[in-house]
């Protein structure tokens, strides 16, 4: 079946870098592009962008430049999402999610992970 | 990109049927048959419940039923339930940045 699993919480002090990684299963990983949301604490889900897991091109949404990073390995089925220069507001829930076909849903998500960014 | 508008909260009772209405513009809900929508339980990740404005994944109930008018898409959820209270997003693909999701409205079952 597929599976889309996300590394744990992660509690980071302002200006340091997290990695989130999303290790996909059940499914041929170069077939489906990746997807990346984030929902801060008590408000609605933000798409992020995507990578295509062809070619490792990524796609970044209006306000998701600069300090975010996506990439992938092929080699484990995993992709990853990079943020670095942490602010207190980038505290949120990140979710990977896997297009369903044409890049318009998600039919499969991760569990989330925490980012907590504290001083 | 503007988050389309969905109401904060609906409620309904058991056994009633109930709306939530999904706001854009026509560069995306009015646009584009690409509407989906997605169920979320507390602490849980979203559950994608209709795509391309009124298909249901294989699993989801024929209770969920999606809809489209001009720049509006609309859920309906038929035979209320109690495991039914939980957050809907809407989505819809745009032309300027892919996907955009609704604010998200909050369902209680009375």
């Amino acid at each position: 079946q597929v599976q889309l699993v996300q590394s744990g919480s992660e509690l980071k002090k302002p200006g340091a870098s997290v990695k989130v990684s999303c290790k996909a299963s059940g499914y041929t990983f170069t077939s489906y592009a990746m997807n990346w949301v984030r929902q801060a604490p008590g408000q609605g889900l933000e798409w992020m962008g995507w990578i295509n897991t062809n070619t490792g091109n990524p796609t970044y949404a209006q306000g998701f430049t600069g300090r975010f990073v996506f990439s992938l390995d092929t080699s484990v089925s995993t992709a990853y999402l990079q943020i670095s220069s942490l602010k207190a507001e980038d505290t949120a829930v990140y979710y990977c999610a896997r297009d369903r076909t044409t890049g318009t849903d998600f039919d499969y998500w991760g569990q989330g992970t925490l980012v907590t960014v504290s001083s | 990109q503007s988050a389309l508008t969905q109401p904060a909260s609906v409620s309904g009772s058991p056994g009633q049927s109930i709306t939530i209405s999904c706001t854009g513009t026509s560069s995306d809900v009015g646009g584009y048959n690409y509407v989906s929508w997605y169920q979320q339980h507390p602490g849980k990740a979203p559950k994608l419940m209709i795509y391309d404005v009124s298909n249901r994944p294989s699993g989801v109930s024929n209770r969920f039923s999606g809809s489209k008018s001009g720049n509006t898409a609309s859920l309906t959820i038929s035979g209320l339930q109690a495991e039914d209270e939980a957050d809907y997003y809407c989505s819809s693909y745009t032309s300027s940045s892919r996907v955009v999701f609704g604010g998200g409205t909050k369902l209680t079952v009375l």
